[in-house]
Formats: C-alpha cells, sequence, structure tokens
C-alpha cells in the first residue's frame, strides 16, 4: 500500500480557493488516488477520485502530474462548511481496503 | 441518491457484554468493510468482507470480532466481551464490484464502553 503525506492543518479564508498536495511517492501502477471528506462525528465523505492528470466535479478538482508521485485537491471558494478533515488514499480499488493516514485539518474561517 | 445505513447511531454498553452493529449498504454493491475510529484518532481497517466471506483482517480483528451478512441486506459486525478499549466510531463502508469504484461510508456507530 502506498503512503501518503499530507500537511497536517491548514486555515484559509471563506471565499478563497484551498490547495491540499498529498505526496504518493511510491504509487503503484494500478493504483487511483481518492481524496475523502471528514466532519466530527461523521463518516468519510467521498470527494473525487482520479487516476492521472485532471478530474473535475461540482465540489472539487483534483491535478495529479504526469509522474503520478503528488497530488493536489483543489477547493474552490470555500465556506465555513468546509471545515473538515481531508485524506488522501491510494490504492488499488479492486478490494484493497484503505488505509487512512491523519488527514489535513482544513479550518475555514470568516 | 442511495446511502449506506448504520444502526444504532449510538451504543452504551457494559464491559463483557456484546454487541451487534448492523450496517445495509448501498444495494447493488459487494464488497463490503467495516473500520472503527477511537476519539481523535485515524481512521482504523477492521476487515473486508466479499462473497460471504472475509477477504482481508486487520490485527485488530481478532477472535473479539466477527461478521455476517445473515440476510443478504444488513451487514453486521459483533464484538464479544466488550472491552473499554473498544469505544470508538464503528463506519461500515461498501463498494461496486469493478476497478475505479470507490468505498461509500455510513454515518457510523458510536460504541461506548462503560
Amino acid at each position: 500500500l502506498a503512503k501518503t503525506t499530507q500537511p497536517i492543518s491548514m486555515d484559509s479564508y471563506e471565499g478563497q480557493e484551498v490547495n491540499i498536495t498529498c505526496s504518493h511517492n511510491n504509487i503503484a501502477t494500478n493504483d487511483y488516488i481518492t481524496w475523502y471528506q471528514q466532519f466530527p462525528s461523521q463518516g468519510p465523505r467521498f470527494i473525487i477520485q482520479g487516476y492521472k492528470t485532471k478530474v473535475t466535479n461540482e465540489v472539487a478538482s483534483l491535478f495529479i502530474p504526469a509522474d503520478r508521485k503528488s497530488s493536489t485537491l483543489s477547493l474552490p471558494r470555500v465556506s465555513l462548511s468546509d471545515t473538515a478533515v481531508y485524506y488522501c488514499l491510494v490504492g488499488l480499488l479492486g478490494g484493497q481496503n484503505f488505509v487512512f493516514g491523519p488527514g489535513t485539518r482544513l479550518s475555514v474561517l470568516p | 441518491e442511495p446511502e449506506v445505513t448504520q444502526t444504532p447511531s449510538h451504543q452504551v454498553t457494559q464491559m463483557g457484554q456484546e454487541v451487534i452493529l448492523r450496517c445495509v449498504p448501498i444495494s447493488n454493491h459487494l464488497y463490503f468493510y467495516w473500520y472503527r475510529q477511537i476519539l481523535g484518532q485515524k481512521v482504523e481497517f477492521l476487515v473486508s468482507f466479499y462473497n460471504n466471506e472475509i477477504s482481508e483482517k486487520s490485527e485488530i480483528f481478532d477472535d473479539q470480532f466477527s461478521v455476517e451478512r445473515p440476510d443478504g441486506s444488513n451487514f453486521t459486525l459483533k464484538i464479544r466481551s466488550t472491552k473499554l478499549e473498544d469505544s470508538a466510531m464503528y463506519f461500515c463502508a461498501s463498494r461496486n464490484r469493478g476497478l475505479g469504484e470507490t468505498q461509500y461510508f455510513g454515518p457510523g456507530t458510536r460504541l461506548l464502553v462503560l
């Protein structure tokens, strides 16, 4: 399982774009990159997933460089309700369980 | 949108008692998981289940734990002889077949062992 490294915490202000970068130097060829969001006392919520280049959905964008050794989750115009812990997970989604790290605690300030 | 549901949302039990945590995965999903999260700590994998058998389990998932899919819709986690350190949030997750399919988590059951 590829190990991931991401900042422990980040602060931002409402309306700003937030970029959280995750390093996964030993990502395997068949691994996908998945990001989850977790609010206190709730289950992790799927945000976005990608394999290479750029993926965008209604919530976020995920940028993956050609070497795939890192990825960046981009949250456009954050609001107070985006305050949460964000987890970067790397693994083969054909049945493999996820190994969660400590995640990045994002605090959005007014 | 389909979602994973879990019951109960909260459970308080006495040390040494048995508890059963219930999950209803998304209906067409084939892979099922249990995770736990002790307060203030990381989400930890417990067990994965496919085709009516355990496919993988962590060191945490010892003989005290068991899982079952009794009726084709529910997926249960049984914890026998609970200990104080079993107090945690327990999350169920499910996933469909196919490369690129991700896991969807339930809201969790908060277990408190006194």
